[in-house]
């Protein structure tokens, strides 16, 4: 029974095309997390939701947008995709409190590769 | 100081040998430091964590030593197997604010 799962696992479009990413966690974990692998391996934190309410979003052009309708989907939409935003996308979760952090549970990524 | 840098890029071992990994960090604010492996296709996944009030975690054939006063934490990977071939990452967190600083990776290739 997969924790972290996400679909699709592989996108391939068009510059310009707009896309979506989804992910669900069966954990119970309040926080869920969206982040970017590159084509180096380099991992970098995107949004993060605790509750439904966005508490992390770093620089990221504003073409994407996460939406969490539940504790437990996080949803990643992107509009008009560009040549650099091919990388694999991974969804994470954790039950964190307010003063320990705790484990990152990460999806199986979905690979985005954008023509 | 948000940074945590991690060497070596790569690292190739013989079977049984021992690979060391480590990372370095600035902000003495960091309270959690895992570990993550990552096969190919496959998210990351933790391998152990230590937090700042012992100084080495033991878990099977991995090891953290962890300096606080040098600001770095190393893993030991005893016994190495092919199967241990992967792309390990360090990473540090504060409590409370949900952001993990990952290292840069370093990909281990065990020869047989």
């Amino acid at each position: 029974d997969t924790a972290v799962s996400q679909t699709p696992k592989y996108l391939v479009t068009q510059m310009g095309n707009d896309k979506s990413i989804k992910c669900e966690q069966n954990l119970g974990h309040d926080t869920m997390y969206w982040y970017k692998q590159d084509s180096k391996k380099f991992l970098k934190i995107m949004f993060s939701y605790n509750n439904k309410e966005l508490i992390i979003n770093e620089t990221v052009p504003n073409r994407f947008s996460p939406k969490s309708p539940d504790k437990a989907h996080l949803n990643l939409h992107i509009n008009s995709l560009e040549l650099g935003d091919s990388a694999v996308y991974f969804c994470a979760s954790s039950q964190s409190d307010r003063v320990i952090a705790g484990e990152l549970f990460f999806g199986e990524g979905s690979r985005l590769t954008v023509l | 100081q948000q940074q945590v840098k991690q060497s070596p890029q790569s690292l190739i071992v013989q079977k049984g040998g021992i690979s060391i990994i480590n990372c370095a960090y600035e902000n003495t604010a960091f309270d959690y430091f895992p570990w993550y492996q990552q096969f190919p296709g496959k998210g990351p996944a933790l391998l152990i964590a230590i937090r700042p009030d012992v100084s080495e975690k033991k878990e099977g054939r991995f090891t953290i030593s962890f300096n606080k006063s040098a600001k770095q934490f190393s893993l030991h990977i005893m016994d190495s197997q092919p199967g241990d071939s992967a792309t390990y990452f360090c990473a540090a967190s504060i409590g409370g604010t949900y952001k993990y600083i990952f290292g840069t990776g370093t990909r281990l290739k065990v020869l047989a």
